[in-house]
C-alpha cells in the first residue's frame, strides 16, 4: 500500500516560531509537492520538487522555504511563523510526469 | 497549465447519478485530465484519469468528448458517503517536474 507520511496531525506553534514540517513517502516517486488548503480557497501549491535538492516555488511561496536532501523526504519551513500561516498543509507524491499524486493526512497547523 | 472551471457545489439524493463537468478550453494536446475526491480532514484522493473519449473504473466513469475542451465525472447511484470534494485538473503525463494544480472544486452533497 502507497504511503505518504506527514510527522504531525496537530500543531501548535507560536509567532515568531521556526516550524518544520515533515513529509516521507515510501513509493520511490520523483515528486513531491506542499500545499496548503483553506476554506473557501481550495488547495493552494506552496512549493514543489522534482529531484532531490531540486525545488521550485508553487503560486503561494511567501514566508516558507523547503528542503529535499533525500528522494524520500520534503520538509516544509516556516522561518517565522505568522498567524496568517494558521491552515491545514498537505504533502504529495507522484511518480515522474504523471498526474496521480498520493497525500498524506495533512498537518493542522495553528499559530498564536 | 491548463485552467478548469468547475461549478462550485451540487446537491444529490441517495442512489441518484451525479454528473460533474468540468471546463477546460486551453487543454494541451498532451494534457490528460484527473479528478480527485477529497473528504473533511483528508488529503485527496485519485478517482480516474483519461484522455479521451470515456474510461471507467469501479468508482466512477470520466467522458471527454471530442474537443478534449471539457470532461464529465459520472458517480453512479450515489450514496451518503459520496458527501465530498471533488477536484478536475489537467496536465502533461510526460513532463518531469509536473506541478498538480488544484482548482476550488466541486462540493457534492448527498442527502437521504
Amino acid at each position: 500500500d502507497v504511503k505518504v507520511t506527514q510527522s504531525s496531525r496537530y500543531l501548535v506553534k507560536r509567532t515568531g516560531e521556526k516550524v518544520f514540517l515533515e513529509c516521507v513517502q515510501d513509493m520511490d516517486h520523483e515528486n513531491m509537492f506542499w500545499y496548503r488548503q483553506d476554506p473557501g480557497l481550495g488547495l493552494r501549491l506552496i512549493y514543489f520538487s522534482y529531484d532531490v535538492k531540486m525545488k521550485e516555488k508553487g503560486d503561494i511561496p511567501e514566508g516558507y522555504s523547503v528542503s529535499r536532501e533525500k528522494k524520500e523526504r520534503f520538509s516544509l519551513i516556516l522561518e517565522s511563523a505568522s498567524t496568517n500561516q494558521t491552515s491545514m498543509y498537505l504533502c504529495a507524491s507522484s511518480g515522474g510526469g504523471g498526474t496521480e499524486a498520493f497525500f498524506g493526512q495533512g498537518t493542522r497547523l495553528t499559530v498564536v | 497549465l491548463a485552467k478548469t472551471t468547475q461549478p462550485i457545489s451540487m446537491d444529490s439524493y441517495e442512489g441518484q447519478e451525479v454528473n460533474i463537468t468540468c471546463s477546460h478550453n486551453n487543454i494541451a494536446t498532451n494534457d490528460y485530465i484527473t479528478w480527485y475526491q477529497q473528504f473533511p480532514s483528508q488529503g485527496p484522493r485519485f478517482i480516474i484519469q483519461g484522455y479521451k473519449t470515456k474510461v471507467t473504473n469501479e468508482v466512477a466513469s470520466l467522458f471527454i468528448p471530442a474537443d478534449r475542451k471539457s470532461s464529465t465525472l459520472s458517480l453512479p447511484r450515489v450514496s451518503l458517503s459520496d458527501t465530498a470534494v471533488y477536484y478536475c485538473l489537467v496536465g502533461d503525463l510526460g513532463t518531469g517536474g509536473f506541478k498538480t494544480i488544484f482548482g476550488a472544486g466541486t462540493r457534492l452533497f448527498v442527502k437521504a
